[in-house]
């Protein structure tokens, strides 16, 4: 069974291109979770969706950042015109249900560099 | 208001040694407790959870923690540490949809 998986797993933008992270989560895991990690920093809760609904996007910016998860393919975490504070590992995490007691299994990261 | 401690940035100790890594965590309701291990350029790796029964909470690689509700405490531990431990550490508890972490906590064992 595939863990998660997200692609890719380096990216190099300028000020101002967009950024598209993508998310595939384990098999049988139709809950997806976005964070954020900052250099020598902790992990911070950014979106959380399921298939075609976003239930909690309380941790995203109100600007430029954007994240959906469709009926088919991977969830994408967007990020329009970038900015250097924008330079952080993204991670991905999925679980099989919903709930305080469920493990969220983790992807390996996208660094995003912006230059 | 939900969160979670780690008081220590840096753990060090010696191949062989017992290892403890703190976390303590501040919860309305009941706490879901978990701790995570973080590899050099990787994702997080789940080791256990606490949700409900047992105080003590057994895991992978060795590693235990123990849940004491008085203390508001999920502290990670270690018969006998290996070189092979050293990484990042993350205490986590989650309520509702949102995970919260602790900010980390970095463990170098020494051969």
């Amino acid at each position: 069974n595939a863990g998660v998986m997200q692609n890719p797993r380096h990216l190099v933008r300028r000020r101002g291109q967009e950024a598209r992270l993508r998310c595939s989560p384990m098999k049988g895991h139709s809950h997806v979770y976005w964070y954020r990690q900052l250099p020598e920093e902790g992990l911070k809760f950014m979106v959380y969706l399921q298939k075609e609904n976003i239930i909690d996007e309380s941790g995203m910016p109100k600007e430029r950042f954007s994240a959906e998860f469709p009926k088919e393919g991977p969830s994408i975490l967007r990020i329009q015109q970038v900015v250097r504070g924008d330079s952080a590992a993204y991670f991905c995490a999925s679980s099989p249900k919903t709930g305080g007691q469920e493990t969220q299994y983790f992807g390996p990261g996208t660094r995003l560099l912006v230059l | 208001a939900q969160s979670v401690a780690q008081p220590e940035d840096q753990v060090n100790v010696a191949e062989g040694n017992p290892l403890t890594v703190k976390c303590t965590y501040s919860v309305s309701g009941n706490p879901y407790l978990f701790w995570y291990v973080q590899y050099p350029n990787r994702g997080l790796q789940f080791l256990l959870k606490y949700i409900t029964g047992d105080n003590l909470v057994k895991g992978s690689y060795g590693f235990e923690a123990e849940f004491n509700k008085s203390q508001t405490s999920f502290h990670l531990k270690k018969p006998s540490a290996l070189v092979s431990d050293s990484a990042l550490y993350f205490c986590a508890n989650t309520g509702g949809f949102k995970t919260i972490f602790g900010a980390g906590t970095r463990l170098f064992v020494k051969a």
